[in-house]
């Protein structure tokens, strides 16, 4: 069973860093591409980014471009999010999601698998 | 940067038939993913690939996708069926997409 477990949000200020986990069991994890989606407190799904199955390509959405920054660990079956600059927009439920596909992202992107997210609070 | 579009509510009644639009340029030409979100919950793949229901999903949900517009019809709706929904593609340049959502209300 696929299972994704996300951590590291906590409270922190405007301007300030944050680095996500997502820890990923129950399938080959080098073998899919990864995504981090988040959503707004009472607002829909954004797509923030993604990254290839080595990690050798990485997409991002123009809100977070230039400041966060997404990485794998396969080794350790491990998604991170790095969140440099943060702004109080940044404040959202995070997720991290699987691409359905071994070695392949694009037109067949879609989650069937989804973590709870771990909650990220930009205030001061 | 491409987008899709869905109407921000949609109301049915117990029985009969809801249908969730999502319009966005050629999106035909894409596959089309639905998702469903109950409160506190985490989305669920209802749809993919424009028609395809997942196991386990009932088969009052179906999905059409021509022209525009791409559709998520719910038949015999029932109460368990009120979500908020959301509709998403796949653009070579803007990449994942998610339409706003659309919150079903079953009254």
């Amino acid at each position: 069973e696929v299972q994704l477990v996300e951590s590291g949000g906590v409270v922190v200020q405007p301007g300030g860093s944050l680095r996500l986990s997502c820890s990923a069991s129950g399938f080959t994890f080098d073998d899919y591409a990864m995504h981090w989606v988040r959503q707004a407190p009472g607002k829909g799904l954004e797509w923030v980014s993604l990254i290839s199955w080595d990690g050798g390509s990485t997409y991002y959405a123009d809100s977070v471009k230039g400041r966060f920054t997404i990485s794998r660990d396969n080794s350790r079956n491990s998604l991170y999010l790095q969140m440099n600059s943060l702004r109080a927009e940044d404040t959202a439920l995070y997720y991290c999601a699987k691409d359905p596909s071994r070695h392949h992202y694009g037109s067949g992107t879609y989650y069937k698998n989804w973590g709870q997210g771990t909650l990220v609070t930009v205030s001061s | 940067s491409y987008e899709v579009t869905q109407p921000p509510s949609v109301s049915v009644s117990p029985g009969q038939t809801a249908s969730i639009s999502c319009s966005g340029d050629k999106l035909g030409n894409k596959y089309v993913y639905w998702y469903q979100q109950k409160p506190g919950q985490s989305p669920v793949l209802v749809i993919y690939e424009d028609n395809k229901r997942p196991s386990g999903i009932p088969e009052r949900f179906s999905g059409s996708n021509s022209g525009n517009t791409a559709t998520l019809t719910i038949s015999g709706t029932q109460a368990m069926d009120e979500a908020d929904y959301y509709c998403q593609a796949w653009d070579s340049s803007t990449y994942v997409v998610f339409g706003g959502g659309t919150k079903l209300t079953v009254l």
